[in-house]
């Protein structure tokens, strides 16, 4: 199985900041990465597919990069409603792994 | 508009079978490139994927769980049927339905989601 480690695992921002979370699969994927954003006590959504392609109807402010063995999942202004959990996930091959999550909270 | 629901039992007694149905609209599960993949999530912790069922009834299995699980689908009626045996408390968690969507150079995600049912195992 491909590992999927997400850091920081928790990370304590303020509305208006930059945040970038990284995501290392444990063998090279390509770009098949996924990014999701789950609300407490909601279904996770999809943010991002295929390492930097926006889901439509996501803000422009989530953007993806990365291939390989190395992703980020950026948000270049925090806003309120964002304050949630990330997973990334591997679809490069079965089984299709995700991430631990990072929680983002408000400082 | 594509939604997904799941439904079955909330409760279960260890070493039974849970059955879980996802009932889903706004898509066909015999065109090509469409599935429906379970995934769950204990309290407080991550998610996990369990398996997927795909139009031309290509099926995979996480390899820790795959003596346990069986998936399958009924096109007719726009269900898809998650059997897990053999239930322990530790499978206690949330479980999901997704639809899967096949874009580009076979890149696929998961979207959406159902609401997700909350089971538990316990005696």
């Amino acid at each position: 199985d491909i590992q999927m480690t997400q850091s920081p695992s928790s990370l304590s921002t303020s509305v208006g900041d930059r945040v970038t979370i990284t995501c290392r699969p444990s063998q090279s994927i390509s770009s098949y990465l996924n990014w999701y954003q789950q609300i407490p006590g909601k279904a996770p959504k999809l943010l991002i597919y295929a390492a930097s392609t926006l889901q439509s109807g996501v803000p422009s402010r989530f953007s993806g990069s990365g291939s390989g063995t190395y992703f980020t999942l950026t948000i270049s202004s925090l806003q309120p409603e964002d304050f949630a959990t990330y997973f990334c996930q591997q679809s490069y091959t079965s089984p299709y792994t995700f991430g631990q999550g990072t929680k983002l909270e408000i400082k | 508009q594509i939604t997904l629901k799941e439904s079955g039992p909330t409760l279960v007694r260890p070493t039974q079978t849970l059955t879980l149905t996802c009932t889903f609209s706004g898509f066909s599960l015999s065109t090509s490139g469409v599935g429906v993949a379970w995934i769950r999530q204990p309290p407080g912790k991550a998610l996990e994927w369990l398996a997927l069922i795909y139009w031309d009834d290509d099926k995979r299995y996480s390899p820790s769980l795959k003596r346990r699980l069986t998936i399958t689908k009924d096109t007719s009626k726009n269900q898809v049927v998650l059997t897990m045996t053999n239930m322990d408390p530790v499978d206690t968690g949330t479980y999901y339905c997704a639809h899967i969507y096949t874009a580009y150079e076979e890149h696929h995600f998961f979207d959406p989601w159902g609401q997700g049912t909350l089971v538990t195992v316990s005696s």
